[in-house]
């Protein structure tokens, strides 16, 4: 069962880049890596996956190095409404007993 | 538009009542799960199911149950409700795991409180 270590928390400026980086040194060759976000009173959002290199979309990007023992979620010019709890999964496909959530990383945007 | 949907929002009990969460999903998913969340502990899971008659025990099982007689409901029962699962409850819905790969669609979440 691969766990992950996040960061409690972090504080960022509104226009800056944001990177949260998830420590997962137990990954297993079948496992990927998801990012959720959860804002207050409301469920986590699926935002991204990957399962090496570099993956992109529309709200962050995702680096994985070569040997997958950790990812980096970066959040490109943050603003007051990405302040929210940031959720790094490792998830062998196999086995729903890994869609375990850690504490997350409580991002805060300050003006 | 397909959805998941849970019901009570928020629910105040005694202790020793039963008490039964449902959740709803309208995208045919055949995983379908249920997280608590509570200050510190972040999701943890409690009961999934991969299809209908299918159940089984997350980490944190104890005092609840679970049933699957159709695709899109889950309902999450508390046998005789205690103050400890005074918590937020979610539950969420993936496609068969293969294809979804981890991926989880979540509910707005349910409120319990027990006094």
């Amino acid at each position: 069962l691969a766990k992950t270590t996040q960061p409690i928390s972090m504080d960022s400026y509104e226009g800056q880049e944001v990177n949260i980086t998830c420590s997962h040194n137990n990954i297993a060759t079948n496992d990927y890596i998801t990012w959720y976000q959860q804002f207050p009173s409301q469920g986590p959002r699926f935002i991204i996956q990957g399962y090496k290199t570099k993956v992109t979309n529309e709200v962050a990007s995702l680096f994985i190095p070569a040997d997958r023992k950790s990812s980096t979620l970066s959040l490109p010019r943050v603003s007051l409404s990405d302040t929210a709890v940031y959720y790094c999964l490792v998830v062998d496909t196999g086995s729903a007993r890994q869609l375990t959530f850690g504490s997350g990383t409580q991002l805060t945007v300050l003006p | 538009d397909a959805e998941i949907t849970q019901s009570p929002r928020h629910k105040i009990t005694e202790t020793g009542r039963q008490v039964t969460l449902a959740c709803h999903q309208t995208w045919n998913h055949n995983n379908m799960f249920w997280y608590r969340q509570d200050l510190g502990h972040g999701l943890r899971l409690i009961h999934y199911s991969y299809g209908v008659q299918d159940t089984n025990k997350g980490e944190v099982s104890d005092g609840y149950s679970v049933s699957r007689s159709n695709t899109e409901d889950l309902p999450l029962t508390l046998e005789s409700a205690a103050s400890s699962q005074t918590s937020v409850y979610f539950c969420a819905s993936s496609e068969s795991t293969a294809r979804s790969k981890g991926v989880l669609f979540f509910g707005e979440g349910s409120r319990l409180t027990v006094l």
